[in-house]
């Protein structure tokens, strides 16, 4: 059981728009607490897809953005393509654990 | 080019300990944090812990304390984690990562090719 809640799975065509949610609570992003996005390839190493929130990393295309609003935040990928698929997850710090805490990761397919 | 070159697979038994090096290259050792990330085999990310290499201060995931011990040796550039008492749920692959600098909790920026430790009998 995660403390951070993500769907397990999320699925679009090519070229369509898709949104992967990141649920917390007040002791995480609640509280203030930066959110940080993953891309994992298969067979490969997580890679940071945005970080605070909505900063993307050189390299990252715009295509790809992240917000965040109370106690949840969102990552959204438009224009999809092939090379999207892969394990997304989030990451934030929980004051109540002291400690950083990752979503169950969502598996987005490809059409 | 940062690197971070862990050490090979390791095979324990129930019980047994396990210790995994992390070899730092290319930035300045002591100019960011290194923590340690597991993934068992088909699922997701699970954070293990945190160390200063500039001042040796640690943080563990609080279902590990008193398992896990994060520890850096400054001459070798080199970061170790110590998992004891190994049960079978601790089969995983464990990564060495580095932490980013600026914010009050950067993102995990680089990371280790991952060592898989196995628990079996």
């Amino acid at each position: 059981q995660s403390v951070l809640t993500q769907p397990p799975s999320v699925s679009g065509a090519p070229g369509q728009r898709v949104t992967i949610s990141c649920i917390g609570s007040t002791s995480n992003i609640g509280a203030g607490n930066d959110v940080h996005w993953y891309q994992q390839l298969p067979g490969t190493t997580p890679k940071v897809l945005i970080y605070d929130n909505n900063n993307r990393p050189s390299g990252v295309p715009d295509r790809i953005s992240g917000s965040k609003s109370g106690t949840s935040a969102s990552l959204v990928i438009t224009g999809l393509q092939a090379e999207d698929e892969a394990d997304y997850y989030c990451q934030s710090y929980d004051n109540s654990l002291d400690g950083r805490v990752f979503g169950g990761g969502t598996t987005l397919t490809v059409l | 080019q940062v690197q971070l070159v862990q050490s090979g697979d390791e095979v324990k038994k129930p019980g047994a300990s396990v210790k995994v090096s992390c070899e730092a290259s290319g930035y300045t050792f002591t100019s960011h944090g290194i923590t340690w990330v597991r993934q068992a085999p088909g699922q997701g990310l699970e954070w293990v812990g945190w160390i200063s290499p500039h001042n040796g201060d640690t943080k563990y995931a609080r279902k590990l304390v008193g398992r896990v011990t994060l520890t850096t040796d400054r001459s070798t550039k080199t970061a170790y984690m110590e998992l004891r008492g190994l049960i079978s749920d601790d089969t995983a692959m464990y990564y060495c990562v580095r932490i980013a600098v600026g914010g009050a909790r950067p993102p995990f920026d680089y990371w280790g090719q991952g060592t898989l430790v196995t628990v079996s009998s």
